[in-house]
Parts: structure tokens; C-alpha cells; sequence
């Protein structure tokens, strides 16, 4: 089955980095985007922005870029999420979502989504 | 502030139906684009309850419907049981943002 697998949860010091990854499985993992949603908690969710995982193209939403790096390693289906600079605003649950549908265009739903990774970030 | 527009919680007794609006504008579902609609429940991962406004996936209850007309689009829910108490989010494309909005969350609970 389809099937999307993050990495564990994350305590950072408030400058530090994170790397989350997102490991896909049970489709090609090519033909479909993958997307990044954040949750901060007790809020809903915020879309970061989203890969194509043909050309490795980014696209990021307002509020994240910069300090927001989507990549790819397709030899091992998985999806990174890269935060450096972090801070206390950035404790949040991440999510990586397959993107199916004409995710180029506007018509992108996500399904299925990863169990989230929660990065802390606390002095 | 959400672009899409959901009222912040809503609530019935077992065995009721409720409604959970969804308000764009015409530079998101007022455009044409899609809504999708998510459940999540207390302490897991967003899951796609309905997509392209009003198909379920495979597996979802035929309880759950959704609906889209003009700027809005919404979700009913029929024969209201327990384990619906959840978090419900609506989702679709805007035009002006040049990426996928949601909407801030309406929390379902049923009394």
C-alpha cells in the first residue's frame, strides 16, 4: 500500500538546523509531488510549499522561503525538509503529503499523508 | 487569518447530521479550483476524506458528502457517530497566493 514514513521527533537549539525526511513507498515515486504542511500547535494547518519529484523543481509559499529547503534523494523515494536558522516560532508538527492530481497546476489534493515529524525548538 | 473560511467548531448528538462550511472568494473556489476535504482526528495525521468536491476515496463512509456552489463549498455529515469527533479541514487553490490554501479548521464534536 501507499504508504509516506517521517522521521522522528526533534529537540533543536534556537540557530540550529533540522533535516526531515519522508520516505514514500508503495508507488513510483517520480509521478507524484510530494507536499510540506506545517502545524504549530493547537493551530491548523499551513501549506509550506511542494517538489516535483521529476525535475526536482521547489515551490514554496508565502512565509517560507529562505530559510526552507525542499529536496530530493529519488535512489531512496524519500523527501527532505531542510529548516536552518531555526527558531522558537518554528516548533511545530511537519507533515509531507503525496500530491495527486495536476499538482502543476491547481489541482492538487493530498493523500496520504505522513505520521509528522515534531521539531522543538527550546533553549 | 485563513484564506478559506470555516466556522471554528460545530457540534451534534449521535445519529444527527451536521454541515461545515467552507468560504472562499473568487480568486479560490469562486475560480473553479477543486476543494478537498480532511479529517483529522485527535493525535494523528491529516487524512483525505473528500476530493474534487464531492468523490469520497475508497473507504470513507458514504455518511460523509461534500458539496460546492459558487465561492463555497461544504461538507455534511450524516448519522453522526462518536469516533466523527475530529478536526475537519477544507482545501483548494488560489489564484492570487499561487499556491494551496486551507482552511483554519472547524473541530466537530458530537455530543
Amino acid at each position: 500500500q501507499v504508504q509516506m514514513v517521517q522521521s522522528g521527533s526533534e529537540l533543536k537549539k534556537p540557530g540550529a538546523s533540522v533535516k526531515v525526511s519522508c520516505k514514500a513507498s508503495g508507488y513510483m515515486f517520480t509521478d507524484y509531488a510530494i507536499n510540506w504542511v506545517r502545524q504549530a500547535p493547537g493551530q491548523g494547518l499551513e501549506w509550506m510549499g511542494w517538489i516535483n519529484t521529476d525535475t526536482g523543481n521547489p515551490t514554496y509559499a508565502q512565509g517560507f522561503t529562505g530559510r526552507f529547503v525542499f529536496s530530493l534523494d529519488t535512489s531512496v523515494s524519500t523527501a527532505f525538509l531542510q529548516i536552518s536558522s531555526l527558531e522558537a516560532e518554528d516548533t511545530a508538527m511537519y507533515y509531507c503529503a503525496r500530491g495527486v492530481g495536476y499538482c502543476t497546476g491547481g489541482r492538487c489534493r493530498f493523500d496520504p499523508w505522513g505520521q509528522g515529524t515534531l521539531v522543538t525548538v527550546s533553549s | 487569518q485563513s484564506v478559506l473560511t470555516q466556522p471554528p467548531s460545530v457540534s451534534g448528538a449521535p445519529g444527527q447530521r451536521v454541515t461545515i462550511s467552507c468560504t472562499g472568494n473568487i480568486s479560490n473556489i469562486g475560480a473553479g479550483y477543486d476543494v478537498h476535504w480532511y479529517q483529522q482526528l485527535p493525535g494523528t495525521a491529516p487524512k483525505l476524506l473528500i476530493y474534487d468536491n464531492n468523490n469520497r476515496p475508497s473507504g470513507v463512509p458514504d455518511r460523509f458528502s461534500g458539496s460546492k456552489s459558487g465561492t463555497s463549498a461544504s461538507l455534511a455529515i450524516t448519522g453522526l457517530q462518536a469516533e466523527d469527533e475530529a478536526d475537519y479541514y477544507c482545501q483548494s487553490y488560489d489564484t492570487s497566493l499561487s499556491g494551496r490554501v486551507f482552511g483554519g479548521g472547524t473541530k466537530l464534536t458530537v455530543l
